[in-house]
């Protein structure tokens, strides 16, 4: 799987946007942008993917660059239960060899009141 | 619809000990994969079951095995423990469809004395 490279941390304040980046410049033209996230003391919850147009959920937005080498996961209002780490994974989406995360370090967002 | 359950959530080993760890996928699913998380390593890819079969494989000692039953509940496996073992111990499941969501459980925290 291609690689992706993320801060290691990041600050926002509480009901403020936060605004994740990710790089991916070696990203293939069939690779889909996975975010997860990891809240303390818990498994990691899927947060949203895409592939080449942005994506809205209830949780979050997905805005992904027209050359699709980076993309920006996008908190509308932060929350302190939104204190997590932030992973942002590349998926291959045709491949039939299974399904494995390659989860990286991820970003570690600390939000304050 | 209920999660992904993990049984037991904690256990605590001795060098040299085996020890086997259960997961139960949401009803449905098809898909199993099993993480391995420690501070230094982070989240790595242990292995994924998808029918019964073992469909992808991280890189790990033979040590570490895994199996899913025809439910697909899985259970994976630890041979001849090392104090490096220690780790949270996390299980996904999935439908099987390679762009899908996966649905991590609790995990299970071993420690290895």
């Amino acid at each position: 799987d291609a690689k992706t490279t993320q801060p290691n941390s990041m600050e926002s304040n509480e009901e403020e946007p936060v605004h994740l980046p990710c790089n991916h410049s070696t990203i293939s033209g069939t690779d889909y942008i996975h975010w997860y996230r990891q809240l303390p003391s818990q498994g990691p919850e899927y947060v949203i993917h895409g592939l080449t147009s942005n994506v809205n959920n209830r949780m979050a937005s997905l805005a992904i660059a027209e050359d699709r080498k980076s993309s920006t996961l996008i908190l509308h209002r932060a929350t302190l239960r939104d204190a997590a780490v932030y992973y942002c994974i590349l998926r291959d989406g045709s491949s039939n060899s299974g399904y494995a995360l390659n989860f990286g370090k991820g970003t570690s967002l600390l939000v304050t009141p | 619809k209920a999660g992904v359950t993990q049984t037991p959530r904690y256990l605590i080993k001795t060098r040299g000990q085996q020890v086997t760890l259960s997961c139960s996928p949401i009803s449905g699913h098809r898909s199993v994969s099993w993480y391995q998380q420690t501070p230094g390593q982070g989240l790595q890819f242990l292995f994924e079951y998808f029918s019964e079969t073992q469909r992808n494989k991280g890189n790990f000692p033979g040590r570490f095995s895994g199996r899913q039953f025809s439910n697909s509940r899985s259970e994976m496996n630890v041979s001849t423990l090392e104090l490096g073992d220690s780790a949270l111990y996390l299980c996904a499941s999935t439908t099987g469809e390679v762009t899908n969501e996966q649905f991590f459980g609790p995990g299970t925290r071993l420690t290895v004395l």
